[in-house]
């Protein structure tokens, strides 16, 4: 039962090289989620995705892509990176539906250092 | 605009004291308001929601409209309770800046 999978765990850039963090759910949830998390910001939303085919921004987009792959995965890309990307990245889903109790479920996180 | 605010970094407080983990939020529609909860070494996962006005693990949270609060409450803490806490709006999916527990024994 594996939930929400997020790769790689732990990655360590160099300013302007470009990565994509993967993320797939088995829960047959139709909303999927890219956050991260800095000390003393919380957790900020990067893009999401309401359903497969969609893909929206959310508060901090800049710098990054999203890809909406199929039902399952949702990636995150980041073509240049920078050293304000250094960050802990959350992949999310959530359900719809009679499936959708608003609770989001998490991936284990993917720790980014750019430098 | 929507935010929420977790004034306190860090609360830090002794076994069997009670805890308060302080959560504001802004919203101008019907809010929708959870605690998550992230222990060392694990995932981030849902402690409570308002709707279901449950208590869970002993701690319990109350919707107060009119000082725009969902406060976290337990009246007596548990080493095991030491983690981060998020308060989060559902309805537009954004998170406080959490706040650390320590329970000290």
């Amino acid at each position: 039962n594996a939930g929400v999978t997020q790769t790689p765990k732990f990655q360590v850039l160099k300013t302007g090289q470009s990565m994509t963090l993967q993320c797939a759910q088995d829960m047959n949830h139709n909303s999927m989620y890219w956050y991260r998390q800095d000390p003393g910001m919380g957790l900020r939303l990067i893009y999401y995705s309401a359903s497969e085919g969609t893909t929206d921004k959310g508060e901090v987009p800049n710098g990054y892509n999203v890809s909406r792959l199929n039902k399952r995965e949702f990636s995150l890309r980041l073509e240049s990176a920078a050293p304000s990307q250094t960050s802990v990245y959350f992949c999310a889903s959530k359900g719809a539906g009679g499936l959708n109790t608003g609770e989001l479920f998490f991936g284990e996180g993917s720790r980014l250092t750019v430098l | 605009a929507q935010r929420v605010t977790q004034p306190e970094k860090l609360l830090s407080v002794f076994k069997g004291a009670p805890v308060e983990l302080k959560c504001n939020y802004s919203y101008s529609g019907s809010p929708e308001l959870f605690w998550y909860v992230q222990y060392s070494r694990q995932r981030l996962q849902l402690l409570l929601r308002h709707i279901s006005r449950e208590s869970i693990k002993g701690f319990t949270a109350d919707l107060n409209k009119g000082e725009t609060s969902f406060h976290l409450k337990k009246p007596f803490a548990q080493e095991e309770d030491s983690a981060m806490y998020y308060c989060a709006l559902r309805n537009k999916l954004v998170f406080g800046a959490g706040t650390i527990l320590r329970v000290k024994s």
